[in-house]
């Protein structure tokens, strides 16, 4: 597609609930990344994609969070058991090599009430 | 580990003005990618400007240039003639030019909100 693609844009779940937050990078982009950003805040690193592999998982904050990606494209960012805490904009970015810029979707926005 | 340190929370200035962003990184690395990304009330993160470490010339786009001093490891970055439309969060972000592991994160300092004023 023309740019990083996710959805939903907005998500409101009740807490305990999982949701599914999807991520459509960019066609022949290798490198996959997740961020969240708290209001206000900056952006913290979750995981990265190289590939369908995910070399770096350190930044998911506890095991109710998981990723996956298949097909080298699309990419899943799962919340289990979803808590207030949780509640932020995650962003997903692409970038073609691992050494040129990325490019960022515009981000789903989740609500835990 | 890689860390990206913006000491300005806000910064504000006026129209036509010119300000500068300041960015500071610590690694041990010395072949990296430093970024400038603009993140509007929109949400969208545009990319601004960038800079290899391996270049001593400083890039520059349009009204936006950096200040990049390797030995210090600094990374500023100056707007020129201020526009309304550049109102928004500023992210300093770096990255190694290295594959495989945890080198290629994109990491991004906390940002630093910037105002035009009219």
């Amino acid at each position: 597609g023309a740019g990083v693609s996710q959805s939903p844009s907005n998500k409101v779940t009740e807490k305990g609930k999982d949701v599914e937050l999807r991520c459509d990078p960019i066609s022949g982009h290798t490198a996959l990344y997740w961020y969240r950003q708290s209001l206000g805040q900056g952006l913290e690193f979750l995981i990265y994609f190289q590939g369908n592999s995910a070399p770096d998982k350190s930044g998911l904050p506890s095991d109710r969070f998981s990723a996956e990606r298949t097909g080298g494209s699309v990419s899943t960012l799962t919340i289990q058991r979803t808590q207030q805490e949780d509640s932020a904009v995650y962003l997903c970015a692409s970038s073609f090599l691992m050494n040129t810029e990325a490019f960022f979707g515009q981000g789903t926005r989740l609500t835990v009430v | 580990a890689q860390t990206v340190t913006q000491s300005q929370p806000e910064m504000s200035v006026q129209e036509a003005e010119t300000v500068t962003l300041s960015c500071t990184y610590d690694t041990s690395e010395n072949n990296y990618y430093l970024f400038w990304y603009k993140q509007p009330p929109s949400r969208q993160m545009i990319l601004v400007i960038r800079q290899e470490a391996y270049k001593q010339q400083n890039a520059t786009e349009n009204r936006f240039s950096v200040n990049f001093q390797k030995a210090a490891k600094s990374f500023s970055l100056k707007i020129s003639d201020s526009q309304l439309g550049d109102t928004a969060m500023y992210f300093c972000a770096f990255r190694t030019m290295n594959y495989g592991g945890s080198q290629g994160n994109l990491i991004f300092g906390k940002g630093t909100k910037l105002s035009v004023k009219p």
